[in-house]
């Protein structure tokens, strides 16, 4: 079985300018949650979606929003973008969206804002 | 206050070493706990969830202390391939917590 795939892997973008990134979650997976990663640090909670629905949100501007679409896959919108923006972006499935679940990560979007 | 807290390391350790993590969380409510390793520039991966009775998987042994709030990893006869950041990972309510990970190294 494929494991999580996002899209792109790296981008470039400057200051002020949005960005949409994909991810695709495993199969059979409901939950997507989305990370962002600085370098030297653990990956910071965004979003978690379930069954389309967001089901808990970080602490993170409204610059950045997301959706999650019926065959489960999601998208994380970042508006507006900043140099702190730069990151990698890390999209997480799972098979559940409450109580003790595991998951599973994809490979990232590393997002450079000049 | 960190919600999860990791010495960030560096341990450099011989091959075949035995190597401990330890890793204290600050919300008393949370429900489950992990360890995944992060490779450099590459995603992190489950290396073991941590049960409250204590779990191994080969090599690799988690404790959970809850009164403590308290959670290590034990390495055991480290291998090269071992080299890594290992993150400590608390689940409360619908967010996941990261620690910022400790670095090892293990020298041949």
């Amino acid at each position: 079985d494929a494991g999580v795939t996002q899209s792109p892997t790296h981008l470039i973008k400057t200051r002020g300018q949005h960005v949409t990134l994909r991810c695709s979650p495993i199969s059979g997976h409901k939950s997507v949650s989305w990370y962002q990663q600085v370098l030297g640090q653990g990956p910071q909670f965004i979003f978690q979606y379930y069954e389309k629905e967001e089901r808990g949100r970080g602490n993170f501007p409204d610059r950045f929003s997301a959706r999650q679409f019926p065959n489960y896959s999601s998208e994380l919108n970042v508006n507006a973008l900043l140099l702190g923006d730069s990151a990698l972006y890390l999209c997480a499935s799972s098979s559940v969206g409450q109580g003790p679940y595991e998951q599973y990560f994809g490979p990232g979007t590393r997002l450079t804002v000049t | 206050r960190k919600e999860v807290e990791q010495d960030p390391g560096p341990f450099n350790v011989p091959e075949g070493a035995t190597v401990a993590f330890n890793c204290t969380y600050s919300n008393s409510a949370s429900q489950s706990f992990f360890w995944y390793r992060q490779d450099c520039r590459k995603e992190p991966k489950l290396l073991m969830s941590v049960y409250s009775s204590g779990n191994e998987d080969g090599r690799f042994t988690a404790q959970l202390n809850r009164a403590s709030q308290y959670i290590s990893l034990l390495i055991r006869d480290s291998k090269l391939s071992d080299s890594a950041t290992y993150l400590c990972v608390v689940n409360a309510g619908n967010q996941f917590y990261f620690g910022t990970g400790t670095s090892l190294t293990v020298i041949p």
